[in-house]
This record gives structure tokens, C-alpha cells and sequence, in this order.
């Protein structure tokens, strides 16, 4: 069955960086886009950003433009987010998910999340 | 960007209830809007994509309907299980949005 796992979320200092990833597993990982999410403390989802099954194509919401930075590594089945110039408005659970310009597929499949914590 | 507003913010209602909760898109997007529930602790869930197709699993008391900027999900009558956040969300294009989101507590 399809499994995307998160890890790599932690207490970081503001201004530091930190890099997530999530491990698919399940599906051919290859053929499909990946989004990242988060949700921070007692509010709702933000789209954070989405990379092509290639890697070749990358959006970014407007508030980690320039400071994160989606990518992925076919070879292991793998999706990460560099995060970069953390702020504590950053705080959040990253969440990963299958993504795909077809209805039935987009956001279909979820991680759990992996919990960051910026502080000040 | 395209923009989601979703009513009401929250709202207390009885097991056996129906419960309807609105979505509006600052611009057309044809179908183009999934359905969400969120739970403490636990991944978002899918339940309804394309307006109105039921993700597979997921109980017929759950329902969807509209397109182009008013959407709607429909609770037929809620179980226990249910009380939790929904979330609607537009992949007509990017940015993806979500709604503000709905929390659904016990009266």
C-alpha cells in the first residue's frame, strides 16, 4: 500500500536551516509530483510547494520563496525540503503528499507529518 | 492567487444531524476542489475530489456538489467519528488553497 513518511523536523533556532524528508514507498514514486504542506499550531493547511515527477518544475507559496526549496532523488524514493532562514512563523507539521494535475490523484495519498519548531 | 472562503468557521451539531459546509472560490475552477478532514494528530484525508466524487472508503454520508465558485459538502447524518476540521481546497492552479476551515464540535 502506498506509505510516505516524513522525518527530519526538530527545534531550530531562527535564522537556521533544517531538511525534511519523506520517504515514499508503495507506488512508482518516479512517475508522480510531490507537495509539501504545513499546518501550524491551531491553524489551518498552507500549500507550501510542489515538484514535477522529474524534478525539472518546482512552485513555491509565496512566503518560502527564496527560502526553501523543494527537491527529490528518484534513486531512493525520496522527496526533501531545504528549509532556509527559518522564522518562528515557519513553526508547523510538514506534511507530504502525492500530487498530479488529474483530480483522482492529487492529494491523495498523505504523510503524517513531522513536527518543526522555529525558536526565537 | 485564487482565494477560498469556506462557512461556516464552526459549528456544534448533534449526532444524527446534517451538517453542510460551504466553499467559495474567488474565481471560476470549473470542479477543480477536493474535500479534507483533519484530525489531532493525524494525516489529512481526502474525501471527496473533483466537487463531488467519493474517495474510495469513505462512508455515502458524505457527499459534495457545485462548480465554477460555490461548492458544498454535505454530512447526511453525522457519526461520532466525524466530529473534527474540514478543509476544502482548489488544484485548479497554482498556488493551491485551501478554505479557513470548519471545525465541527459536539452540542
Amino acid at each position: 500500500q502506498v506509505q510516505l513518511v516524513e522525518s527530519g523536523g526538530g527545534v531550530v533556532q531562527r535564522g537556521r536551516s533544517l531538511r525534511l524528508s519523506c520517504v515514499a514507498s508503495g507506488f512508482s514514486f518516479r512517475s508522480y509530483a510531490m507537495h509539501w504542506v504545513r499546518q501550524a499550531p491551531g491553524k489551518g493547511l498552507d500549500w507550501v510547494a510542489v515538484i514535477s515527477y522529474d524534478g525539472s518544475i518546482e512552485f513555491y507559496a509565496d512566503y518560502v520563496k527564496g527560502r526553501f526549496t523543494i527537491s527529490r532523488d528518484n534513486s531512493e524514493n525520496t522527496l526533501f525540503l531545504q528549509m532556509n532562514s527559518l522564522r518562528v512563523e515557519d513553526t508547523a507539521v510538514y506534511y507530504c503528499a502525492r500530487a498530479s494535475d488529474t483530480a483522482y490523484v492529487d492529494f491523495d495519498y498523505w504523510g503524517q507529518g513531522t513536527l518543526v519548531a522555529v525558536s526565537s | 492567487d485564487i482565494q477560498m472562503t469556506q462557512s461556516p468557521s464552526s459549528l456544534s451539531a448533534s449526532v444524527g444531524d446534517r451538517v453542510i459546509i460551504t466553499c467559495r472560490a474567488s474565481q471560476g475552477i470549473r470542479n477543480d476542489l477536493g474535500w479534507f478532514q483533519v484530525k489531532a494528530g493525524k494525516a489529512p484525508k481526502r474525501l471527496i475530489y473533483a466537487a463531488s466524487s467519493l474517495q474510495s472508503g469513505v462512508p455515502s454520508r458524505f457527499s459534495g456538489s457545485g462548480s465554477g465558485t460555490e461548492f458544498t459538502l454535505t454530512i447526511s447524518s453525522l457519526q461520532p467519528e466525524d466530529f473534527a476540521t474540514y478543509y476544502c481546497l482548489q488544484h485548479n492552479s497554482y498556488p493551491r488553497t485551501f478554505g479557513q476551515g470548519t471545525k465541527v464540535e459536539i452540542k
